[in-house]
């Protein structure tokens, strides 16, 4: 597609439920980027998928944070039983190379109830 | 490990003035740069990015960044400050050329530039 696109864009779940984030990242581009961004804060680095490699998962914030990436192109985000501070904007990007600096989706917004 | 630091939370500025936003990196060999700019209730969009040759980069909006190796530094700088460049900024930095294996973009925590007409 034209730029990275993440589904759902809003996201509405129960405290304790699993969810699941959708990223599909440019076509061609061999990395990908998972952050999260509090409200009004920095981003905070997730994971990195880089072709082939292993996930540079140093990142995740706990076990309940797990992701994965099919075929080198479509990631998704799992969070297991989800907490209330778990709530903010989980962004995606992807690059061609790590020089080229990275291209972002809009984001989805997750709240925890 | 690779670190950002912006060191200002918020820099307000008077339209017309020049601009300063501040940045400083920690990695290990030689950095890729970068500038993103957020406004608000919109993605993240690229600026800038320094990657080898000249330390003075230019990029969009007429904005342009200034590497200095010694001081480690990467300050965000513009001439005269529109009141439309009010927005959040963040530095970033990656491991850079002669490093071998890929490596993953790490974020500053931003700086809220505000510009008062």
């Amino acid at each position: 597609g034209a730029g990275v696109s993440q589904s759902p864009s809003n996201k509405v779940t129960e405290k304790g439920k699993d969810v699941e984030l959708r990223c599909d990242p440019i076509s061609g581009h061999t990395a990908l980027y998972w952050y999260r961004q509090s409200l009004g804060q920095g981003l905070e680095f997730l994971i990195y998928f880089q072709g082939n490699s292993a996930p540079d998962k140093s990142g995740l914030p706990s076990d309940r944070f797990s992701a994965e990436r099919t075929g080198g192109s479509v990631s998704t985000l799992t969070i297991q039983r989800t907490q209330q501070e778990d709530s903010a904007v989980y962004l995606c990007a992807s690059s061609i190379l790590t020089g080229e600096g990275a291209f972002f989706g809009q984001g989805t917004r997750l709240t925890v109830v | 490990a690779q670190s950002v630091a912006q060191p200002e939370d918020q820099v307000n500025v008077a339209e017309g003035n020049p601009l300063t936003v501040k940045c400083t990196y920690s990695v290990s060999g030689n950095p890729y740069l970068f500038w993103y700019v957020q406004y608000p209730n919109r993605g993240l969009q690229f600026l800038l990015k320094y990657i080898t040759g000249d330390n003075l980069v230019k990029g969009s909006y007429g904005f342009e960044a200034e590497f200095n190796k010694s001081q480690t530094s990467f300050h965000l700088k513009k001439p005269s400050a529109l009141v439309s460049d009010s927005a959040l900024y963040f530095c970033a930095v990656s491991k850079g050329p002669g490093y071998s294996s890929a490596s993953k973009i790490i974020f500053g925590s931003g700086t809220r530039l505000s510009i008062r007409p």
